[in-house]
């Protein structure tokens, strides 16, 4: 079975700070995806990393995938407060198809 | 319009009723996919499909049936909903090489009382 585990669950942390998000889980895989989702709403799309030592960057976030280690990072650079929400990371289990096991997600609360 | 669209958006039923929750997709994508969210969770699979004959149980499937239409509909059905199946329930669709992330509908928070 699948486990896809991160840490902190919950994170309060003062705009301009740094932090990283961890990720880790159970079994092989090369395909790992990060969500944010704002109180109430649905899933947002923030990063795709397909292969071992993949990084992405979209503004003050950062991703990145070791799949040797089983574990995937997002760093938060100078938090804003518009940064304040939960962040999933999601793992798909299947090398032929796509079946996405999500993490209990890493609450983040920003405060100015 | 959105690309995944969930209906209805909230309900309320009673325990023992029937209730469908139903998704219909734009994007094109073969892949669908209900997920179900509760507090501390995250959200775990209910079904999923790879295409219209093609029904795969998840994690959490007791309780749940689903009927994939068409390419571009998937519902899910609660065939005697219980108070433990309150929850927010996420419609996804995944496509295929390089497109492979799951976008999601706007969910349907489902009360059973």
């Amino acid at each position: 079975e699948l486990k896809v585990e991160q840490n902190p669950l919950f994170l309060s942390m003062q705009e301009g700070k740094n932090y990283t998000i961890y990720c880790n889980y159970s079994t092989t895989s090369d395909r790992l995806y990060w969500y944010r989702q704002d109180p109430g709403k649905s899933l947002e799309s923030l990063f795709v990393l397909l292969s071992n030592g993949a990084v992405k960057q979209e503004g003050r976030l950062m991703a990145s995938l070791d799949t040797k280690a089983r574990l995937s990072t997002l760093h938060i650079t100078a938090a804003v407060h518009d940064l304040s929400a939960t962040y999933f990371c999601a793992v798909d289990m299947s090398g032929t198809g796509n079946q996405f096991y999500f993490g209990t997600g890493t609450s983040l609360t920003v405060i100015p | 319009d959105a690309d995944v669209t969930q209906t209805p958006r909230n309900r309320i039923t009673k325990t023992g009723k029937r209730i469908m929750l139903e998704c219909s997709q734009t994007k094109g994508h073969d892949r669908m996919y209900w997920y179900r969210q509760d507090p501390g969770l995250g959200l775990r699979l209910i079904y999923y499909s790879f295409d219209v004959k093609d029904i795969n149980k998840g994690e959490i499937s007791d309780g749940y049936s689903v009927s994939r239409q068409a390419q571009a509909k998937f519902s899910l059905s609660l065939e005697s909903a219980i108070p433990n199946q309150t929850a927010l329930y996420f419609c996804a669709v995944s496509g295929t090489g390089g497109k492979t992330e799951a976008f999601f509908g706007q969910g349907t928070r489902l009360t059973v009382v």
